[in-house]
């Protein structure tokens, strides 16, 4: 059975504390993996795919990374508007199905 | 900019009532998802549309959600009966289809349920 599971559950940081979210998985026939943003009571918003292990994609203060059975996302000098929760997602088989995990709430603190 | 549009953005209801919900994906996309996220958890899929036709619903309650993208464009997705269970955020995205690599889903902003 498919698993996607991220930790922490909740990370609070000071302002420009840099820290690293992790998302394990457990998917066959997995064709990439997707990082999205969410706010409170919003849809989710797309930042990241990654398709292949070693790969590295950079948005502002945000790097993600893949491996083969897991996905970082590290987030450097991180400022109060990145509070949020960050969603990973693997995708796999036919149809492109996400596989969302239950999210890191990160709280950014001045 | 692009974007998905959903409506209502928040519905309340009393258990046993039909509720529905619309969605209009971005334009050109063929595919449209519908998923249930409960508070605390990720999206879960529902329902996967491929134009006009259901490609997975094997998440679907059948027996009180049915949803219809009758010509291959918006989409609506119905509760009847609401149970207390289903109050969650009802998400819809859309993309553009399994042929494009990067086949990102982009979500709008859901419709949020809440059933007394």
């Amino acid at each position: 059975e498919d698993q996607v599971t991220q930790s922490p559950e909740a990370l609070r940081l000071q302002e420009g504390e840099s820290s690293s979210l992790n998302c394990s998985y457990t998917v066959s026939g997995l064709r990439g993996l997707f990082w999205y943003r969410q706010d409170p009571g919003k849809g989710p918003e797309f930042l990241f795919t990654l398709y292949s292990a070693g790969e590295e994609k950079e948005k502002e203060r945000l790097k993600a990374t893949l491996t083969k059975k897991e996905s970082f996302l590290h987030i450097t000098a991180p400022k109060p508007e990145d509070s949020a929760t960050y969603l990973c997602a693997p995708y796999s088989g036919g149809y492109n199905k996400l596989i969302f995990g239950a999210g890191t709430r990160l709280a950014v603190h001045p | 900019e692009a974007e998905v549009a959903q409506s209502p953005r928040y519905k309340i209801t009393e258990k046993s009532q039909a509720v529905a919900f619309w969605c209009d994906p971005i334009s050109g996309h063929a595919t449209l998802y519908w998923y249930r996220q409960i508070l605390g958890q990720g999206p879960e899929l529902l329902v996967q549309f491929q134009d006009e036709s259901v490609v997975d619903d094997s998440q679907l309650p059948k027996d009180r959600f049915s949803a219809e993208r009758l010509k291959g464009v918006d989409s609506t997705l119905k509760i009847q009966p609401a149970e207390l269970g289903d109050s969650a955020m009802y998400l819809c995205a859309s993309s553009f289809g399994e042929a494009v690599k990067e086949d990102t889903q982009y979500f709008g902003p859901g419709t949020r349920l809440t059933v007394l």
